[in-house]
């Protein structure tokens, strides 16, 4: 039972402009959600993280959108750079940040190519 | 945040045999986490290793297949047992702590 989907398993995007990577989730206890980003022959690298407590969260080119009631989450960054090609995982957890943490469940991933 | 070497980076091996997988981490960590991802698949935890006690699995993974070790709050071991062609993932460590820094990977090829 995959509880966090990421239902676009690719996305190619130009240089320069904004890339966007959906996530959905079906638990309703999970209250911290995680980004990813893995290059190939390396681990996963964290990104960026959003509480539920939150809708936004922004670091520099990129910023993650939470939607509680929808269940979803994005991940936008702008403007895109080829460098940002990799796989993005979205993961998800339902302890509380700040205290000890629960396992995450990840996403399949979305492999995003940024083309110049 | 931690920095975790993980090794062999890769590997292939005869079905049948078994491979143990080290992480270790540079700093003292209270939990240890041990995925696997499958081809095409996300990141499946297989275990918990805290030090000073047994793994925790998670449905679908057991003990004899994945024996784990944590000797000590720096350093954990996964082997895969009795390998099968099945067994082909990457498998990958990670500590608890900001964001969940994950060792590079193994990538498993059983033949």
């Amino acid at each position: 039972d995959q509880q966090v989907k990421q239902n676009s398993p690719s996305l190619s995007v130009q240089e320069g402009r904004i890339s966007i990577l959906n996530c959905d989730y079906t638990n309703s206890m999970f209250d911290y959600f995680l980004w990813y980003k893995k290059y190939p022959a390396e681990g996963p690298t964290f990104l960026i993280s959003i509480s539920s407590i939150k809708d936004k969260n922004e670091d520099g080119r990129f910023t993650v959108f939470l939607n509680k009631s929808a269940k979803h989450l994005s991940l936008h960054i702008v403007p895109s750079q080829p460098g940002d090609s990799a796989v993005y995982f979205c993961a998800a957890s339902s302890a509380d940040r700040g205290s000890t943490l629960g396992r995450l469940y990840f996403g399949r991933g979305t492999q995003l190519t940024v083309w110049p | 945040s931690a920095v975790i070497s993980q090794k062999p980076s890769r590997d292939i091996c005869q079905r049948g045999t078994s491979l143990t997988i080290q992480c270790q981490v540079d700093s003292q960590v209270t939990m240890m986490f041990w995925y696997r991802q499958q081809p095409g698949q996300s990141l499946t935890l297989i275990a918990t290793a805290n030090q000073g006690s047994e793994a925790t699995y998670e449905s679908g993974f057991v003990i004899d297949k994945f024996p784990i070790s944590r000797p000590n709050l720096t350093f954990s071991t996964l082997t895969v047992s009795n390998m099968s062609p099945e067994d082909s993932s990457i498998y990958l460590c990670s500590d608890l702590g900001n964001g969940y820094t994950f060792g590079s990977g193994t990538r498993l090829t059983v033949v």
